[in-house]
């Protein structure tokens, strides 16, 4: 089945830096992944979708100077948590669809733990 | 927009025990996708069923089965016999056919499967 990979699977940075989470479909091509966020004890939350070629679209609340997005390619799709604080840590999973099948299956990723400290 | 309850925070039952998770939806599309997902401890998401807003036959897959009732909104999900395995969270989620990959994911219901 299709295969959506996340690097890293965790990371622990300093608070102010900046760290990057990348999203890759394995074996197929996405145009479109979504971007989730998971507090501790809470639901998945959409936070953006990310368009190879253009630019990302934020869910409301989500700020878009902070979580920067970058999707360069049909299989790659990058989150950048800038000057990340305490508040940021979180699980962040990505998601993305296989364009050449009619299947509304979602393929997710196995999601990045981040702690900021 | 898709609201999703999962009015079951926690369910704790003992192995072989049957387990009922809840799951009522809010939606004004006409097609849609009912999803249910488990997250175990390791957080990776693990695709369970999927269900169309057309097709209300409900079915049985192994040790899961799935009552779909669209004139209440609502898509429970049933592990029959559970195991220690089946400890996990799961989440409830509509998807609109005109919005795929925007999951609205509900509050999700944590079961413990006790030996």
């Amino acid at each position: 089945g299709a295969v959506v990979s996340q690097h890293p699977s965790w990371v622990i940075c300093k608070s102010g830096t900046s760290v990057k989470i990348e999203c890759r479909s394995l074996d197929f091509q996405a145009t479109t992944m979504f971007w989730y966020r998971q507090f501790p004890k809470q639901s998945l939350m959409l936070m953006a979708t990310s368009n190879e070629g253009s630019k990302a679209t934020y869910e409301q609340g989500v700020e878009k100077d902070k979580f920067l997005i970058n999707h360069a390619s049909l299989t790659l799709s990058t989150l950048t948590v800038t000057s990340a604080h305490p508040e940021d840590s979180s699980f962040y999973i990505c998601s993305a669809r296989d364009l050449s099948g009619y299947s509304y299956e979602q393929y997710f990723g196995p999601g990045t733990r981040l702690t900021v400290t | 927009a898709q609201k999703v309850t999962q009015a079951q925070t926690e369910i704790s039952v003992v192995e072989k025990e049957d387990v009922t998770l809840d799951c009522v939806y809010e939606t004004r599309d006409t097609t849609y996708y009912l999803f249910w997902y488990k997250q175990p401890p390791s957080g990776e998401l693990v695709f369970l069923i999927r269900r169309n807003s057309f097709d209300e036959q409900n079915e049985i897959s192994g040790r899961y089965s799935w009552n779909f009732q669209k004139s209440t909104s609502s898509f429970n999900f049933t592990i029959t016999a559970s195991q220690v395995v089946d400890s996990a969270v799961y989440f409830c989620a509509p998807i609109s056919r005109d919005s795929w990959g925007k999951f609205q994911f509900g509050a999700g219901t944590q079961v413990v499967v006790t030996p």
